[in-house]
């Protein structure tokens, strides 16, 4: 079946510092994939998004590209931040299908 | 336009107590999911609904879950007799009617603990 695999966590980094978080997936067709953000208490917003090859999704800072050579869809940032600090979720919509699939999370630590 | 509201945020319960979870959708949204995320994991997949129906619950427990999406009102997540294992955040997700769009939006969950 459909799955995310995204690297263990925690990652911990100093403020500016560049961040990626890996993410793998495996599915039959053309899934979209999402990236997740929860803050500590809060719920999942959607950080962003892409819905077919090479697409680049981004907001606030954060980058990924959809890359079906390579079934990766990878979190970057240049500079991180404090407030960047959360659990990241990779996660996928398959093409017909009404079940997203999350990936196990990220937390990331950022220090001052 | 209100995103997904649920409520309570937080809800305790002693073992054997019931709990019920409510969700209501965006506006003009009429498919329901709930999600479960155990301490330090991902979130799984319960169960999907649309107006009066289940259209799949292959991620239910088998006993003491259940979920309904009224005609009118909120949709509810019901576990009867609750366990320690119980203890969790469910969230509910809602996405628009139209055919083949699925994209979920998601509340601010529920924070079960079971005492």
């Amino acid at each position: 079946g459909d799955s995310v695999t995204q690297m263990e966590g925690p990652v911990t980094l100093s403020e500016e510092a560049f961040l990626t978080i890996n993410c793998t997936y495996t599915a039959t067709g053309y899934p979209s994939l999402f990236w997740y953000v929860q803050y500590p208490g809060e719920g999942l917003q959607l950080l962003l998004k892409a819905t077919k090859a090479d697409d680049k999704g981004s907001n606030k800072g954060f980058e990924a590209t959809y890359r079906k050579e390579t079934t990766s869809f990878h979190l970057e940032k240049g500079s991180v931040q404090v407030s960047d600090s959360a659990v990241y979720f990779c996660a996928l919509l398959n093409t017909g299908g009404f079940k997203t699939i999350f990936g196990a999370g990220t937390r990331l630590f950022v220090k001052a | 336009n209100a995103g997904v509201m649920q409520n309570p945020r937080h809800l305790v319960r002693r073992r054997g107590q019931e709990a019920r979870l409510r969700c209501s959708p965006m506006k003009g949204h009429s498919h329901v999911y709930w999600y479960r995320q155990l301490p330090e994991e991902g979130l799984k997949f319960m169960v999907y609904l649309q107006k009066e129906n289940i259209i799949d619950e292959s991620g239910m427990p088998k006993e003491r879950f259940s979920a309904e999406f009224p005609k009118e009102g909120p949709s509810i997540l019901r576990i009867q007799q609750v366990v320690r294992g119980d203890s969790a955040a469910y969230f509910c997700a809602s996405s628009p009617p139209e055919r083949g769009s699925f994209e979920a939006f998601f509340g601010q969950g529920t924070r079960l603990t079971v005492v």
